[in-house]
């Protein structure tokens, strides 16, 4: 199994520009969450998918920040416009049956630096 | 009052040593309690995962749970160097229409050789 992917694994962007990473869950996982880590804050959960549709999204903290997950198998987290204090590693994680007993699997995380 | 707290540490204990590390969090109604160990730059990785008052063991590492005490602890025996790591307790809240997942700030744990 590949596990949970994400892309890109690195981006470098200017403030005021829209970023979009991705997150393929692991197959036949029916629970997707996306979070967001800073040295300042620690891993903040932003918002959790159940069978592709949003659970919770109550840790977005603007409107700036977007996510959807068309299909099984792919969601995307927007951010437009995206500013520096955006900055930090963003995470998707997966789980066969959703957050209340199963086990979370994280991708390798996304490294987001906005100038 | 952080909803899930950790010592940051850093908590340095020799190899051989047992490191306890501790979470205590604040809703009781709280049912599922996890670790996760995080390396530097690399994503969380769960370590065990607990549901009941008691103790629960897996080879090295045994989980802690005291709902009364609203306390979960995570004990690693003969402490390895590749046991340096973060370490994350994270615990399940019920909402409205399902759980949410909140992590603590971590523990980083050095294991010295």
């Amino acid at each position: 199994d590949a596990g949970v992917i994400q892309s890109p694994r690195h981006e470098v962007t200017e403030m005021g520009q829209e970023v979009t990473l991705r997150c393929k869950p692991i197959s036949g996982h029916n629970s997707l969450f996306w979070y967001r880590q800073t040295m300042m804050r620690g891993l903040e959960l932003l918002i959790y998918f159940n069978n592709n549709v949003p659970i919770d999204d109550s840790g977005m903290p603007e409107d700036r920040f977007s996510a959807k997950m068309p299909n099984a198998s792919f969601s995307t987290l927007k951010i437009q416009p995206s500013e520096p204090r955006d900055s930090a590693v963003y995470f998707c994680a997966s789980s066969l049956r959703g957050p209340s007993t199963d086990t979370q699997y994280f991708g390798p995380g996304t490294r987001l630096t906005v100038l | 009052q952080k909803e899930v707290e950790q010592n940051s540490g850093p908590l340095s204990v020799p190899e051989g040593a047992i490191a306890s590390l501790n979470c205590t969090y604040s809703d009781r109604g709280s049912q599922s309690f996890f670790w996760y160990r995080q390396y530097s730059g690399k994503s969380p990785e769960l370590i065990m995962f607990i549901y009941s008052n008691g103790d629960k063991e897996d080879g090295r590492f045994t989980a802690q749970l005291n709902k009364a005490s609203q306390y979960v602890s995570l004990l690693i025996r003969d402490s390895q160097p590749s046991d340096s790591a973060t370490y994350l307790c994270a615990v399940n809240e019920e909402r409205t229409g399902g759980f949410k997942t909140i992590f603590g700030a971590g523990t980083r744990l050095f294991v010295k050789a």
